[in-house]
């Protein structure tokens, strides 16, 4: 049972557009949300994370929109540079008392931004 | 560099052989987990550690798997008679958890990449 369904599962940007990806997870018990990014032959890195109680957040040039009745969660990248070129990956973990925090990752989504 | 470490970075064996691999978590990380990262795939969650005692195992990790880790600091991961469906990149991540209710960032090392032959 796959419980984060991301897509799309590629995307090619222009320099200076804007890269959106779509995130729907399944077990309402989950209660965070990080994106991972991770370049080739290294590990992921933490990007940006946002819990169920905003419906928005914006580091930087990232943000991620949360829509909790439709169970749903997007990174939109702006102004995307090809530095941003990478692998990203949604994921969902359970931050409540007791929790292992392991984490539950969508299959992931291949970036290209074209200079 | 202070980060989470693995070690080896590669390793190609021939199936029916054993393999370890090490994790060195970010030294005062308390907790240290294991992930498998097939190609075209996100991590899977493998099993996770809270000091020395091994609190949880997916139905992923097969008899022929076994982690350890001794004295809350290293981890080890050894797949016996590994088969080629073992071949994947195996992820450590390590974090501070204080307790209930917060969530701590886990940091992913650069993985092994694992090759059966």
């Amino acid at each position: 049972q796959q419980q984060v369904k991301q897509s799309p599962q590629s995307l090619i940007v222009q320099k200076g557009g804007i890269s959106i990806i779509n995130c729907a997870y399944e077990n309402t018990a989950f209660d965070y949300f990080p994106w991972y990014q991770q370049f080739p032959g290294k590990g992921p890195a933490l990007l940006i994370a946002i819990r169920p109680d905003v419906s928005e957040k914006k580091e930087g040039r990232f943000t991620i929109s949360f829509n909790k009745s439709a169970k749903q969660f997007s990174l939109h990248i702006m102004d995307s540079q090809p530095g941003d070129s990478a692998t990203y990956f949604c994921a969902a973990t359970l931050n409540s008392g007791g929790s292992n925090y392991k984490l539950t990752f969508g299959k992931g989504t291949l970036l290209t931004v074209n200079p | 560099d202070t980060g989470v470490s693995q070690d080896p970075r590669h390793k190609i064996t021939k199936r029916g052989q054993n393999v370890t691999f090490r994790c060195d978590p970010i030294s005062e990380h308390n907790r240290l987990y294991w992930y498998r990262q097939t190609l075209g795939q996100g991590p899977e969650f493998l099993t996770y550690f809270q000091n020395e005692a091994q609190l949880e195992k997916s139905r992923l990790l097969s008899d022929r798997f076994s982690a350890e880790r001794p004295k809350g600091s290293f981890s080890t991961l050894e797949i016996q008679r590994t088969e080629q469906g073992d071949s994947a990149m195996y992820l450590c991540a390590s974090s501070l958890a204080y307790g209930t209710g917060t969530y701590n960032e886990q940091f992913f090392g650069p993985g092994t990449r694992l090759t059966v032959l």
